[in-house]
């Protein structure tokens, strides 16, 4: 079956440190990989996407996403962490057949 | 660019109604998906229209349906109503089959 895992329901950090939210799939073939954020009583909103290339992916307000293909996993980082990062990170694999499966998010706490 | 936008915000309903919901695709994109997100269960798939027809569907009963008008706006309709079904319904939509989803802000069905 194809699966998204988001393993941490909550990421926590303090403001300037590095941060990291983890995903690993499981999905036959070349996976198109994507990371979007949810700001609170909003919808979801493009961060970047991987479909081939560079495993290093970079995308929108600093963030970057690293594609290991042995692992299985696209994890989302970025260098120095805002406050306002603060938001739920959600983790989606396109599988072919139209379908985009999410995973079941990320909440990342950025403290002052 | 106008966005994607979806109404009503908020919908208050009671066990057995009926509830619609509406969504406007931003303007080009000819896909329309449905997700429905529940408390803690991450973003679940519903509904994808293209060209005016329903081309896939996620694990949902038959009392949850919609169509897709000629100028590719979309309803999505929840019959009999069940407390289960509070949740917050995103719409999406985009240009390229499976890439990049644009995502409304949402509507947020609570069922009493």
């Amino acid at each position: 079956a194809q699966s998204v895992a988001q393993p941490e329901d909550q990421v926590n950090v303090a403001e300037g440190n590095p941060l990291t939210v983890k995903c690993t799939y499981s999905v036959s073939g070349n996976p198109y990989l994507f990371w979007y954020v949810q700001y609170p009583n909003r919808g979801l909103q493009f961060l970047l996407k991987y479909i081939t290339g560079d495993n290093l992916v970079k995308g929108s307000y600093g963030f970057e996403a690293e594609f290991n293909k042995s692992q299985t996993s696209f994890h989302l980082k970025k260098p120095s962490a805002l406050v306002s990062d603060s938001a739920l990170y959600f983790c989606a694999v396109y599988t072919g057949g139209f379908k985009t499966i999410f995973g079941a998010g990320t909440r990342l706490f950025v403290k002052a | 660019e106008a966005g994607v936008t979806q109404s009503p915000t908020h919908l208050i309903k009671t066990r057995g109604q009926q509830a619609t919901l509406r969504c406007s695709p931003i303007s080009g994109h000819t896909s329309v998906y449905w997700y429905q997100q529940a408390l803690g269960l991450g973003l679940q798939f519903l509904l994808w229209y293209d060209e005016g027809e329903e081309r896939n569907r996620g694990n949902f009963p038959p009392r949850f349906s919609g169509r897709q008008f000629p100028n590719y706006s979309s309803e999505l309709n929840v019959n009999a109503l069940e407390l289960e079904d509070s949740a917050l319904y995103l719409c999406a939509s985009s240009s390229l089959k499976g890439e990049k989803l644009f995502f409304g802000s949402g509507t947020q069905l609570s069922v009493l």
